[in-house]
């Protein structure tokens, strides 16, 4: 079945505390795109990749890293989560020249 | 740059009623696709529709129907008959065609939570 699977799909941690959520596709897309969602808010692009080793920023990168070693996997690394990074995360991921995004079904995040 | 508006924070319909969330999207480009997502209580994003500017024809889907003017740069969501299944937030996103860059991403609106009771 072609997927996006994130995990987990729930975490509570603490502030300044690392963590990374895991991304992974089967559908050998190119592109995959990371997104918060917080009330009033929409859903706001935090990172993108184009393909393999290429990363770039969205509309909210501040806190967050990403790397994208093989086409599959595009992991979000909070380095030291802060409570207002506490939101419910989507990974999407597009192949080239398409136009329909496959979303995960969402990671929620909460740090106290 | 592209932004999409839902000003219809939250709609409360009795079921069977018709219900129709509002979406109005800028963007500079003259080709783009136009999206509506629905997400349930249970959180994951099901995506519904993507339109292409180029295909102002309405679509209907059973009981959902969807009204794209470029005119009027809107892409109204109808459900006829609601049903209490039907409640949920629903997103309208807008993505430029162009598939390179920042031009790839899905921009939304803030989403319309809609309650169907009985």
């Amino acid at each position: 079945e072609a997927q996006v699977t994130q995990n987990p799909r729930y975490l509570i941690t603490v502030t300044g505390k690392k963590l990374t959520v895991t991304c992974s596709q089967n559908m050998n897309h190119e592109y995959m795109s990371w997104y918060r969602q917080d009330p009033g808010l929409g859903l706001r692009q935090i990172y993108y990749s184009m393909n393999v080793e290429v990363t770039d920023k969205g509309d909210v990168p501040e806190g967050y890293k990403v790397s994208r070693k093989e086409k599959r996997n595009f992991p979000l690394i909070l380095e030291s989560p802060s409570p207002n990074q506490t939101s419910l995360y989507f990974c999407a991921s597009r192949r080239a020249g398409g136009h329909g995004y496959t979303f995960g079904s969402g990671t929620r995040l909460t740090v106290v | 740059a592209q932004k999409v508006t839902q000003a219809q924070t939250e709609i409360s319909v009795v079921e069977k009623e018709d219900v129709t969330l509002d979406c109005v999207y800028e963007t500079r480009d003259t080709t783009y696709y136009l999206f509506w997502y629905k997400q349930p209580p249970s959180g994951e994003l099901v995506f519904l529709i993507r339109r292409n500017s180029f295909d102002e024809q309405n679509e209907i889907s059973g009981r959902y129907s969807w009204n794209f003017q470029k005119s009027t740069s809107s892409f109204n969501f109808t459900i006829t008959a609601s049903q209490v299944v039907d409640s949920a937030v629903y997103f309208c996103a807008l993505s430029e065609a162009r598939n390179t860059g920042t031009a790839s991403k899905l921009t939304f609106g803030t989403g319309t939570r809609l309650q169907v009771t009985l």
